[in-house]
């Protein structure tokens, strides 16, 4: 089962407007990353912030994260069209042996 | 510097029958991983080859297997094919040493009828 949980499940904004999406987790993290996947094809890498680290941007995107709340959010600003996509959280962990978690997917429509 | 890379692109077989994909990592890239994403789902970890040997599984029957080759190259079989195996199959690839960035490749989309 995914440990890994995202939302809002669906989220639809108007192009211009900021998107927030949040990611909660279960077990304990080296780091957690997001990625963007557009019609159900490949995911593409957006961010990847460590546990020690609270904050992270990178060009429109801004990742926090909690390790005491075990919870992440993403916010993309000024979003675009473009933007409309699937957005999942996936976590890293060594516990047991070290493997990726994925969330449950935050599915974005950027309205133009 | 091409990417990781995924064949076939679709893929649609019947119960019991058996599949093979195919994944060529990225250059230099020694791990490859492999993911099973159900319609939407979140991926779901299948297993992860390093050396030519399965390193860790996740939570799979015995039924989906794979193979790592002298050039890193990996394969997915998936035997005895069932109806909930219809599924967006993607593979992963990782730099040797860093095992914390993963680059994907476009998946494979099984239909199982």
């Amino acid at each position: 089962s995914q440990q890994g949980e995202e939302d809002p499940q669906a989220l639809s904004i108007q192009e211009g407007e900021n998107a927030t999406m949040n990611c909660s987790y279960k077990t304990s993290i080296n780091n957690l990353q997001w990625y963007r996947q557009n019609s159900g094809r490949g995911l593409v890498h957006l961010i990847l912030i460590r546990s020690n680290e609270r904050e992270k941007h990178s060009g429109r995107l801004r990742v926090t994260l909690d390790t005491s709340k075990k919870s992440s959010s993403l916010l993309i600003t000024a979003s675009r069209a473009a933007d409309t996509a699937s957005y999942f959280c996936a976590i890293f962990t060594r516990e047991g042996t070290y493997k990726y978690i994925f969330g449950t997917g935050t599915r974005l429509k950027v309205l133009a | 510097d091409a990417g990781v890379t995924q064949s076939p692109t679709h893929l649609i077989k019947t119960r019991g029958q058996q599949v093979t994909l195919r994944c060529s990592p990225k250059s230099g890239h020694d791990t490859v991983s492999w993911y099973q994403q159900a319609l939407g789902q979140g991926p779901q970890f299948i297993f992860q080859y390093y050396e030519e040997e399965e390193r860790q599984r996740g939570n799979f029957p015995d039924r989906f297997s794979g193979h790592q080759f002298p050039n890193y190259s990996s394969e997915l079989n998936v035997n005895a094919l069932l109806l909930g195996d219809s599924a967006l199959y993607l593979c992963a690839s990782t730099y040797p040493g860093v095992t914390d960035t993963q680059y994907f490749g476009p998946g494979t989309r099984l239909t199982v009828l």
